[in-house]
């Protein structure tokens, strides 16, 4: 398996432009995580699909941030209008059920820097 | 509201020697701990667990330590190599509360001196 796969690894936009990360989990699994990453706060939880269907998105910062899952492969995450502030590597995990493993699984993170 | 900590934002110790990196919680909820490393430009990956019920966990040169009365987590790494520098993570779960979702700390950037 290639791993939990994200796309763009690097993203330069400018303030009040819309940016898209995509995520693809490892096939099976059937939680996929959305995380940001920054100095002050290290890895925050942002919003959690079980099955496609979100959990808790009480990580997600504001309005302008959201997510979505339409199939068991694919999620996107969507910053409009984005801002300097959000600027931080993001990263997407997935991980099978919780009885089987409480391990995550990480993409290798999109660095997004919003001018 | 932290409610992992990892109070030492970075470390450097020698190679050969031991390293300690430390974790506070403060939920006493939390039953599963993990702890994650990560290179420059690449994803956490998973190093080690320990669940509430143990007090420790060994898988080769890492070990996990675990005081619940103190709501606080060690990972010692034995002998330390060069190859270890990375920055470490610390999560927490409740596990089996249907639910993955872990908490994690800022990390411990961890510099192995050759």
């Amino acid at each position: 398996d290639a791993g939990v796969i994200q796309s763009p690894r690097h993203e330069v936009t400018e303030m009040g432009q819309e940016v898209t990360l995509r995520c693809k989990p490892i096939s099976g699994h059937d939680y996929l995580f959305w995380y940001r990453q920054t100095m002050m706060r290290g890895l925050e939880l942002l919003i959690y699909f079980n099955n496609n269907v979100p959990i808790d998105d009480s990580g997600m910062p504001e309005d302008r941030f959201s997510a979505k899952m339409p199939n068991a492969s694919f999620s996107t995450l969507k910053i409009q209008p984005s801002e300097p502030r959000d600027s931080a590597v993001y990263f997407c995990a997935s991980s099978p059920p919780f009885w089987e493993n409480n391990e995550q699984f990480f993409g290798p993170g999109t660095r997004l820097t919003v001018l | 509201d932290q409610q992992v900590k990892q109070n030492s934002p970075s470390l450097s110790v020698q190679e050969g020697r031991i390293s300690i990196l430390n974790c506070d919680y403060t939920n006493s909820m939390f039953d599963y701990f993990l702890w994650y490393k990560k290179y420059p430009a690449e994803g956490p990956t998973f190093l080690i667990s320990i669940s509430s019920i143990k007090d420790k966990n060994e898988d080769g040169r890492f070990t996990v330590f675990l005081n619940k009365s103190a709501k606080h987590l060690s990972l010692h790494i034995v002998p330390s190599q060069p190859g270890d520098s990375a920055v470490y993570f610390c999560a927490a779960s409740v596990y089996g509360g249907a639910t993955n979702k872990l908490i994690f700390g800022t990390g411990t950037l961890l510099a192995v001196q050759p």
